[in-house]
């Protein structure tokens, strides 16, 4: 079956620092990937998306780019705000399938100022 | 467009009551899905609504139904409720077709079950 795995958490960083979270996935057909956000008492919230090989989702300064051979979708900030302090959801959804996404368990940012 | 709604937004339960849940999608999404989410499990996915029949389904007991109405509208009701229903209950809508891979999700209900 299909699965995410995320790099555990809490990854805590100085404001303006570099940030990478990694996510790998396995999966037995061809994927859309997803990070998704979740701030504080609020549901998810899509942060970017990869729907085939070498695409690089980004928004807000956030990029991640979908890696077939490695099955990686790591993402990436280059200067990262205290308001980024939030919970970071790896996801994927298999379009020849059902749709219904597999997450990852999540990776707690905190950013210090 | 308005974004996926909730209500009620926060919920105190004792052991043994039943509640419902509901869910809005956004307007033109047909399919709406639930979600539990607890610090030790995650996300897990409950179940999926499609033109009012339910379509995938989770690995969840029983105790934990919905249904869909004409205007997309879900509810989600549990019933005979367990300390461990305690969770953040996570609504999402999507599209059809080529875009249809996209979850949008809700702010949740919490559900505190004492």
């Amino acid at each position: 079956g299909n699965s995410v795995t995320q790099m555990e958490g809490p990854v805590t960083l100085s404001e303006e620092a570099f940030l990478t979270i990694n996510c790998t996935y396995t999966a037995t057909g061809y994927p859309s990937l997803f990070w998704y956000v979740q701030y504080p008492g609020e549901g998810l919230q899509l942060l970017l998306k990869a729907t085939k090989a070498d695409d690089k989702g980004s928004n807000k300064g956030f990029e991640a780019t979908y890696r077939k051979e490695t099955t990686s979708f790591h993402l990436e900030k280059g200067s990262v705000q205290v308001s980024d302090s939030a919970v970071y959801f790896c996801a994927l959804s298999d379009r020849g399938g059902s749709y219904i996404p597999t997450f990852g368990r999540g990776t707690s940012l905190i950013v210090h100022p | 467009k308005a974004g996926v709604t909730q209500t009620p937004r926060y919920l105190i339960k004792t052991r043994g009551q039943q509640v419902t849940l509901s869910c809005s999608p956004i307007s033109g999404h047909r399919s709406v899905s639930w979600y539990q989410q607890t610090p030790g499990q995650g996300l897990q996915f409950l179940f999926e609504y499609f033109s009012e029949t339910q379509r995938n389904k989770g690995n969840f007991p029983g105790r934990f139904s919905g249904r869909q109405f004409s205007n997309s509208r879900s509810e989600m009701n549990v019933s005979t409720l367990e300390l461990g229903d305690s969770a953040l209950y996570l609504c999402a809508s999507r599209l059809t077709g080529a875009e249809g891979d996209t979850q949008y999700f809700g702010p949740g209900t919490r559900l505190t079950v004492l």
